[in-house]
């Protein structure tokens, strides 16, 4: 199994531009979710998802859109980027809702909007 | 608000000494608590995890300790080595259906 894969691994941007962070999951985990990670700050949650075709927000979610059309799948995508989305973004996956299963976190993109 | 919050952002420790990692919380109603350890440039990885109804769990050279009188988590390292300094995190939630929450990290770096 690969786990969870993210790319790209680094991502320069203009303010304005919109891009598509994916993230791929060999699993058959249900749950996937996405993170940011700000220098000195805990990993915050971005959106989530408990199954194909179903996703929600998180804690700060604003400035970002995801769909879930299959399992294995859960890109995230930037509208118009700003520099405050400058972060490192992790994508997570466990098996199923409702249990204490780990969470399985990918390598990360690293993103600077200039 | 409550949050999961660390008492050190950063923890020196020589090789072959014992690290001790604190983490603070103040949602009495979590009940399930997890250390990850993250190396640079990578994710975080699970490293151990405790559910309410326990106060301590060992695995392989860590210990997590659970005081719920006092709303303390702690992680202990034995034998401490350099591929353990890394930024660790311990992470809440509050029921099965529930989301994490990080706290923000402590750098642990091992001299020799």
């Amino acid at each position: 199994n690969a786990g969870v894969t993210q790319t790209p691994k680094f991502q320069v941007l203009k303010t304005g531009q919109s891009m598509t962070l994916q993230c791929a999951q060999d699993m058959n985990h249900e749950y996937m979710s996405w993170y940011r990670q700000d220098p000195g700050m805990g990993l915050r949650l971005i959106h989530y998802s408990v199954g194909a075709g179903i996703t929600d927000q998180g804690e700060v979610p604003n400035g970002y859109n995801v769909s879930r059309s299959t399992t294995e799948d859960f890109p995230l995508r930037l509208l118009s980027a700003a520099p405050s989305q400058t972060s490192v973004y992790f994508c997570a996956s466990s098996v199923q809702v409702g249990s204490y299963n780990e969470q399985f976190f990918g390598p990360g993109t690293r993103l600077t909007v200039l | 608000g409550e949050s999961v919050g660390l008492h050190l952002p950063t923890l020196s420790v020589q090789e072959g000494d014992n690290s001790i990692i604190n983490c603070a919380y103040s949602n009495s109603a979590s009940d399930y608590f997890i250390w990850y350890k993250q190396e640079s440039g990578k994710g975080p990885q699970f490293i151990i995890d405790i559910r309410s109804n326990m106060d301590k769990r060992q695995g392989q050279r860590v210990t997590v300790l659970l005081n719920k009188t006092v709303k303390h988590l702690s992680l202990q390292i034995a034998a401490t080595q350099p591929g353990d300094s890394a930024v660790y995190f311990c992470a809440e939630k509050k029921n099965s259906w529930g989301k994490l929450q990080f706290g923000a990290g402590t750098q642990v770096v091992v001299t020799p």
